[in-house]
């Protein structure tokens, strides 16, 4: 079973400092993981994935395998940053094409 | 907007009744998903289709639940009989073909209420 655990339901920190969302999965295999973010009245949008290593809006997110995570961190967080993040998982192997989310963190950047 | 689009963007219902929502794919996507959303947790799968053939079906799908994808382009998702505790955000995504990696497109999804 792949499960995607985000143990902080709120996050709140000043513009400036750094920020970093938790995100632990538990899967058998390799998996690939993803951030999706929903910015308010917005619909939900891809942040980032793992496999691309890339940086999105000054967000970065390295998969570690051995302690199974996959923190969204940025290092001078901004207003425009306060949304919902959803960590969320994708298996490999045979018609595994669905996403597994965590219960999200709501980030909030106070100016 | 090419994205992916949901009809209605809100449903208000008697518990009951039934209800349609559908689901306009980013046109060369020929994956779609079904998500439902409740208030406080991530999305959860529901079903999801490669062009008109549906691959996999959650347990959370219900047999009132059923969804169909024919020709391969829009989808439909219909619930029978509505039940109170199916109030929720049904969320509905694409992805290119054979490239999971990329992640999926969100449609701005459908709330549906039964009272």
């Amino acid at each position: 079973a792949q499960r995607v655990t985000q143990p902080e339901k709120l996050l709140s920190v000043f513009k400036g400092a750094p920020v970093e969302l938790k995100c632990n999965y538990s899967y058998s295999g390799s998996p690939e993981l993803f951030w999706y973010v929903q910015y308010s009245r917005q619909r939900l949008q891809l942040l980032l994935r793992h496999i691309s290593r890339e940086s999105i809006k000054g967000f970065t997110a390295d998969l570690n395998k051995g302690e199974t995570s996959f923190h969204l961190k940025k290092p001078f967080a901004q207003e425009e940053d306060s949304a919902m993040y959803y960590c969320a998982l994708s298996g490999h192997g045979g018609s595994n094409y669905k996403l597994t989310f965590g219960k999200g963190t709501l980030l909030t950047v106070n100016p | 907007d090419t994205g992916v689009s949901q009809d209605p963007r809100h449903k208000i219902t008697k518990r009951g009744q039934n209800v349609t929502f559908r689901c306009d794919p980013i046109s060369e996507h020929n994956r779609l998903y079904w998500y439902r959303q409740t208030l406080g947790q991530g999305p959860e799968f529901l079903t999801y289709f490669q062009n008109e053939a549906q691959l996999e079906k959650s347990r959370l799908l219900s047999d009132r639940f059923s969804a169909e994808r024919p020709k391969g382009s829009f989808s439909t998702l219909e619930i029978q009989r509505t039940e109170q505790g199916d109030s929720a955000m049904y969320l509905c995504a694409s992805s290119v073909p054979g490239e999971r990696s990329y992640g999926y497109t969100f449609g701005s999804g459908t709330r549906l209420t039964v009272v």
